[in-house]
């Protein structure tokens, strides 16, 4: 049984750095093929794909906020990690993890976490 | 990147009726689109993945088709539970969603 979930710190003011934890099981990110991948949703709009980590460390980013993403993982732990820097109001957001595959896309995601950034 | 063009935003149905939702590609994307469902205050739930195969769980009345750069969605027989939003993926080339089709009951 596949699950996801991820944990963040609910509130924090502009300029400070937003560190993300998505924490799973019943896969591994050190099995061939597999990913986890981060997505954000403000309130009443649209999905925003952020960025994604593979089994081989591979990483890629939404080039309209590469500069301010880093992802990372934790394989012993199976824990993902996101951190977005410089927040501003615009990234106040329902922030959520999910696996990925190549052939599937985003399957299995977490229940999300709420992120308000606001001085 | 990849844009992806989802209509229409929002819909109106009647209890079984038939509804299809589009997204163009800005360019081909090799039949790697998914179908995501979501309803208020849930996370998205995968329904069909690579143009047309259901998920495991998927009702029949859901499909999908397309190739190229255009493909589409469809319900057939609309049920209350359908009602929600539904979304599009690419993840062809990087990853991105369509804007949304929010579905409401006429």
């Amino acid at each position: 049984q596949v699950t996801l979930k991820e944990s963040g710190p609910g509130i924090l003011q502009p300029s400070q750095t937003l560190s993300l934890t998505c924490t799973f099981s019943g896969f591994s990110l050190s099995t061939y093929g597999m990913g986890v991948g981060w997505i954000r949703q403000p309130s009443g709009k649209g999905l925003e794909w952020l960025a994604n980590i593979w089994w081989d460390d591979d990483k890629y980013y939404n080039p309209s906020l590469k500069n301010r993403l880093t992802i990372s993982k934790d394989t012993s732990n199976n824990q993902a990690f996101l951190k977005i820097t410089n927040v501003d109001t615009a990234d106040t957001a329902t922030y959520y993890c999910a696996r990925i595959t190549r052939y599937k896309g985003f399957d299995y995601w977490g229940q999300g976490v709420m992120v308000t950034v606001s001085s | 990147d990849i844009q992806m063009t989802q209509s229409p935003p929002s819909l109106s149905a009647s209890l079984g009726d038939k509804v299809t939702i589009t997204c163009q590609a800005s360019q081909n994307i090799n039949k790697y689109i998914a179908w995501y469902q979501q309803k208020p205050g849930k996370a998205p739930r995968q329904l069909i993945r690579y143009t047309s195969t259901l998920v495991s769980g998927t009702p029949s009345r859901f499909s999908g088709s397309g190739s190229g750069r255009d493909y589409s969605f469809s319900i057939s027989n609309v049920e209350s539970e359908d009602i929600a939003s539904y979304y599009c993926l690419q993840y062809d080339n990087l990853w991105t969603f369509g804007g949304g089709t929010k579905l409401e009951l006429k």
